[in-house]
């Protein structure tokens, strides 16, 4: 059974349409993230939720918005596509939301044309 | 200037060898976790340490809090080993957590 999936593991799509990411995990955690890796790979923060309440939320544009239905949940949102919103992006997870290990997701492409 | 950095970035060694991967960080830091990226792309957390030293298997991950400073060593390296090592620092802004993420160190193990 995989601890966090992701869905869709691909997702090809033109500027300016909404797409959504979903991220689903069975291991009880109570805190799930959303990573951006970009094309240096470098991984950057963007969003936190712990119980469904929104704790870290970085600098990111208002065109992304999370939605965390219940604590196994956090999907991600995002309107009016840009070019460089192309990215891999992953969902992790972690039991309470100071300091442990985080459990990642096989992340999604995004490729936005 | 990156919070966190990492050498080398790029490592190519034998199979057998004994590798040493670096990290060095300039805040205080919470927590510093070691992820291991496969080629495929998929991500997996291998160490989360706030002091001291830890082990599993053939992967080793010690801090220096003083310093600033972790290590990741790989003993007798084997090619199923090749991926990108990244290092990663927990710490509080106001409140707030923030993990930085350092650029990652790409091995490649020869057989």
């Amino acid at each position: 059974d995989t601890a966090v999936s992701q869905t869709p593991k691909y997702l090809v799509t033109q500027m300016g349409n909404d797409k959504s990411i979903k991220c689903e995990q069975n291991l009880g955690h109570d805190t799930m993230y959303w990573y951006k890796q970009d094309s240096k790979k470098f991984l950057k923060i963007m969003f936190s939720y712990n119980n469904k309440e929104l704790i870290i939320n970085e600098t990111v544009p208002n065109r992304f918005s999370p939605k965390s239905p219940d604590k196994a949940h956090l999907n991600l949102h995002i309107n009016s596509l840009e070019l460089g919103d192309s990215a891999v992006y992953f969902c992790a997870s972690s039991q309470g939301w100071r300091d442990s290990g985080r459990y990642f997701g096989a992340g999604t492409r995004l490729s936005v044309l | 200037k990156n919070e966190v950095e990492q050498s080398p970035q790029n490592l190519t060694a034998q199979e057998g060898e004994f590798i040493t991967i670096n990290c060095s960080y300039s805040v205080g830091i919470s927590a510093l976790h070691w992820l291991q990226q496969h080629p495929g792309g998929g991500i997996v957390s291998l160490f989360m340490l706030s002091s001291g030293k830890k082990k599993h298997g053939r992967l080793i991950a010690t801090i220096n809090i003083q310093e600033k400073h972790s290590s990741l060593h790989i003993t007798a390296s084997h090619p199923r080993d090749s991926a990108v090592y990244i290092c990663a620092v927990s710490f509080y802004v106001q409140g707030a957590q923030k993990l930085v993420f350092g650029q990652g160190t790409r091995l490649t193990i020869n057989p």
